[in-house]
């Protein structure tokens, strides 16, 4: 089956302006996640759906950041204005979790090969 | 709240080594427990994964792992290091099976020696 794909894989950018990252997750899964991953750092999750609504975006910095997944199918994360912190991978995720009491996923994520922010 | 420490940033094995990464996690509910590997330009691999049933879980290429409540650890092993295994280690908490907040640790990166 065909895994998680996102892109660009690469964008370099001047601070101030803006970038869009495109997502579309394995076929059949329910949950996408976007993770930024700081050089040196761990994944940091900035939004989760289930579906086409948002479970977790509490740490989605919302005065630069937006995300959306009109259709429960694919996705896509922008920033705007960019600011030199937001230098990162931008990796997009999928699971076949289902909210409880509709049935238990494997609890795996699978991840694309993720976008690389430079913001100069 | 969870939150995983990796205790090690950087460990360095000779080709044909044991392997140890060590990980201990800080969770309120009985969570599932995750290892991921993540080559250099590459997204990150599920190696293996705890959820509640046997304590020692085996994963992909050799790798296990033993779950410790009592130690609050889940630490990843392999008995002989291969070049290949040379990548950034992340070992993840979840409080449940519906993928709900799943929390990375900071990695541990791993480089085998020839």
């Amino acid at each position: 089956e065909a895994g998680v794909a996102q892109s660009p894989r690469y964008k370099i950018i001047e601070k101030r302006q803006s970038v869009a990252f495109w997502c579309n997750p394995i076929s059949g899964h329910a949950t996408l996640y976007w993770y930024q991953q700081i050089l040196g750092q761990g994944p940091k999750l900035l939004i989760q759906f289930q579906n086409n609504g948002v479970v977790d975006d509490s740490q989605l910095p919302k005065d630069r950041f937006s995300a959306e997944r009109l259709k429960g199918v694919d996705s896509t994360l922008k920033i705007q204005p960019a600011k030199l912190e937001d230098s990162a991978v931008y990796l997009c995720a999928s699971s076949l979790q289902q909210p409880p009491g509709q049935g238990i996923g494997t609890g795996e994520l699978f991840f694309g090969e993720g976008s690389r922010l430079t913001v100069l | 709240a969870q939150s995983v420490t990796q205790l090690d940033s950087h460990v360095s094995v000779s080709e044909g080594t044991p392997v140890l990464l060590r990980c201990n996690y800080s969770s309120s509910y009985s969570p599932s427990l995750f290892w991921y590997v993540q080559h250099p330009n590459k997204g990150l691999q599920l190696l293996l994964k705890y959820t509640s049933a046997a304590t020692l879980v085996k994963g992909i290429n050799g790798f296990e792992a033993e779950f410790k409540k009592s130690e609050t650890s889940f630490h990843l092993t392999k008995p002989s290091a291969h070049m290949s295994d040379a990548a950034e280690y992340f070992c993840v908490v979840s409080p449940d099976n519906y993928g709900q907040n799943f929390v990375f640790g900071p990695g541990t990166r791993l480089s085998v020696l020839p």
